[in-house]
């Protein structure tokens, strides 16, 4: 299981904006040295657009302001300084266990 | 670029049969794992299971003995059916590519399947 912190989130523009994953065991796998953790970002009417991938690496044209961290089952999606665009609804998924199961979804909002 | 283009009906009646279909472009649909993820109105994401260019498959097992998924490697497209339908799988359904451990970068556009009775 996974459980994302908190639900709803309401920021101002230009502000640090954390989210918090924990998962139910870890997804930290020894012979790899990798967390198969991964965040997504979800606009209104579009599919969800992956962010992070092994718990920190960003994905090729994700803007910097975004950054993963954690190991073992409790990790963090930051957004240094919070844009009208990042406005959306943000999940993390583990893919360490199978299925893979995602977060309920953290919703932030200006 | 990959893309992944979704097709198939958009309202089933209760108790009958689900059926879309993915189609990928930009790449071979040989090279990766592809899965089937959906997303009911309002609600959070539920991995359905896989399917790899050779046929071989995994299921959720939440949805177990109703799914079937299939793949046709010389048009470059695969399948999802999903039988005995119920309100509760009205949902935006994705295909995505990646398997059961992997992260999911590339999503079709999604397709709304609404469940009537």
């Amino acid at each position: 299981v996974v459980t994302q912190s908190p639900d709803f989130l309401a920021v101002s523009l230009g502000e640090r904006t954390t989210i918090n994953c924990r998962s139910s065991q870890s997804v930290f796998y020894k012979s790899n040295k990798k967390n198969y953790l991964a965040w997504y970002q979800q606009k209104p009417g579009q599919p969800p657009r992956l962010l992070i991938y092994w718990a920190s690496i960003r994905e090729s044209g994700v803007p910097d302001r975004f950054s993963g961290s954690g190991s073992g089952t409790d990790f963090t999606l930051t957004i240094s300084t919070l844009q009208a665009e990042d406005v959306a609804v943000y999940y993390c998924q583990q893919y360490y266990d199978s299925p893979p199961t995602f977060g309920q979804g953290t919703k932030v909002q200006l | 670029q990959v893309q992944l283009e979704q097709s198939g009906p958009g309202l089933v009646k209760s108790s009958e049969t689900l059926s879309l279909t993915c189609g990928v472009s930009g790449d071979s649909i040989r090279s990766y794992w592809w899965s089937w993820i959906r997303q009911p109105p309002g609600k959070g994401l539920e991995w359905i299971g896989f399917i790899y260019h050779d046929g071989n498959t995994k299921y959720n097992p939440s949805l177990r003995g109703r799914v079937t998924f299939s793949i046709d490697t010389s048009t470059h497209r695969f399948f999802l059916v999903l039988r005995s339908v119920s309100a509760a799988d009205t949902a935006l359904y994705y295909c995505v590519r990646g398997g059961e451990f992997d992260a999911f970068n590339i999503w079709g556009q999604g397709t709304m399947v609404t469940v009537s009775s």
